[in-house]
C-alpha cells in the first residue's frame, strides 16, 4: 500500500525559532500533497494544497509568510513554521495524493513550542 | 463554505451491537471518505466513496453515501472493542486553487466488553 513519512515525528523548540518538517511518499509519486494541523481532541484543519513545482495554495486564515511550504519532487513536500509561537504548538499532518482521489496520511509531527 | 457535520461525537456502546454514525455535508462533492484516528496517531483510510449510491464493506464497517441528500453513513455490525477509535468523515472539494478535504469534527466510538 502506499506510504507516506513525515520527520520529524516530534520536535520541542523555542519560541521564534524555524522548524521543518518533511512529507515523503515512499512508494508512488505525489503530484498533490496536503498540510494539515490538528489541535487536541479537534478535527483537522486543512492548511495549504502542495502542488509539485508551483506555489502552495492557503487556506483562508493561514499565513503563508509564516508557513512556508515548498514541494520540491514528486515524493517530498517541506513544511516550515517560522518564527514559532506557543500557538503555533500543533500536530501536523501532511498527505500525499496519487493517481487515485485516495488520500494517503503521514503518521504526523508534534509540535511543541516553548 | 463546505461544512461537515458528524453524529453523534461520542458514542459508547457495548461489543456486539449495531450502531450507525452519520455524516451530513452542506454543498456539492462527489468525494466522500471515512478515516480512522488511534490515539496519538494519524488516520487510517477506511473507505473512497465517489458516487450517488456507492456502498462499500470491510469487516465489520460498512460506509454509504446518497449525494442528493448530501449524506453519508458508517455503519457498525456486531462491534468488538478493537474498533474503538476517533472516526472521522471528509468531503472533497474543489475551487479557488486548492484542493483538499474538510473534516467533520469526528466521532469518539468506545466499545466496551
Amino acid at each position: 500500500g502506499a506510504v507516506v513519512s513525515q520527520h520529524p515525528s516530534r520536535v520541542i523548540c523555542k519560541s521564534g525559532t524555524s522548524v521543518k518538517i518533511e512529507c515523503r511518499s515512499l512508494d508512488f509519486q505525489a503530484t498533490t500533497m496536503f498540510w494539515y494541523r490538528q489541535f487536541p481532541k479537534q478535527s483537522l484543519m486543512l492548511m495549504a494544497t502542495s502542488n509539485e513545482g508551483s506555489k502552495a495554495t492557503y487556506e483562508q486564515g493561514v499565513e503563508k509568510d509564516k508557513f512556508l511550504i515548498n514541494h520540491a519532487s514528486l515524493t517530498l513536500s517541506t513544511l516550515t513554521v517560522t518564527s514559532a509561537h506557543p500557538e503555533d504548538s500543533s500536530f501536523y499532518i501532511c498527505s500525499a495524493r496519487g493517481q487515485g482521489e485516495t488520500q494517503y496520511f503521514g503518521p504526523g509531527t508534534r509540535l511543541l513550542v516553548l | 463554505e463546505l461544512k461537515v457535520e458528524q453524529n453523534p461525537l461520542f458514542l459508547s456502546m457495548q461489543e456486539g451491537k449495531n450502531y450507525t454514525i452519520y455524516c451530513n455535508y452542506s454543498t456539492t462533492s462527489d468525494r466522500l471518505y471515512w478515516y480512522r484516528q488511534d490515539p496519538g496517531k494519524s488516520l487510517e483510510s477506511l473507505f473512497v466513496l465517489l458516487s450517488n449510491g456507492a456502498v462499500k464493506q470491510e469487516g465489520r464497517l460498512m460506509a454509504s453515501l446518497d449525494t442528493k441528500a448530501r449524506l453519508s453513513t458508517l455503519h457498525i455490525t456486531a462491534a468488538v472493542h478493537d474498533l474503538s477509535a476517533t472516526y472521522f468523515c471528509a468531503v472533497g472539494y474543489s475551487g479557488g486553487g486548492a484542493d483538499g478535504l474538510t473534516f467533520g469534527k469526528g466521532t469518539h466510538l468506545i466499545i466496551q466488553p
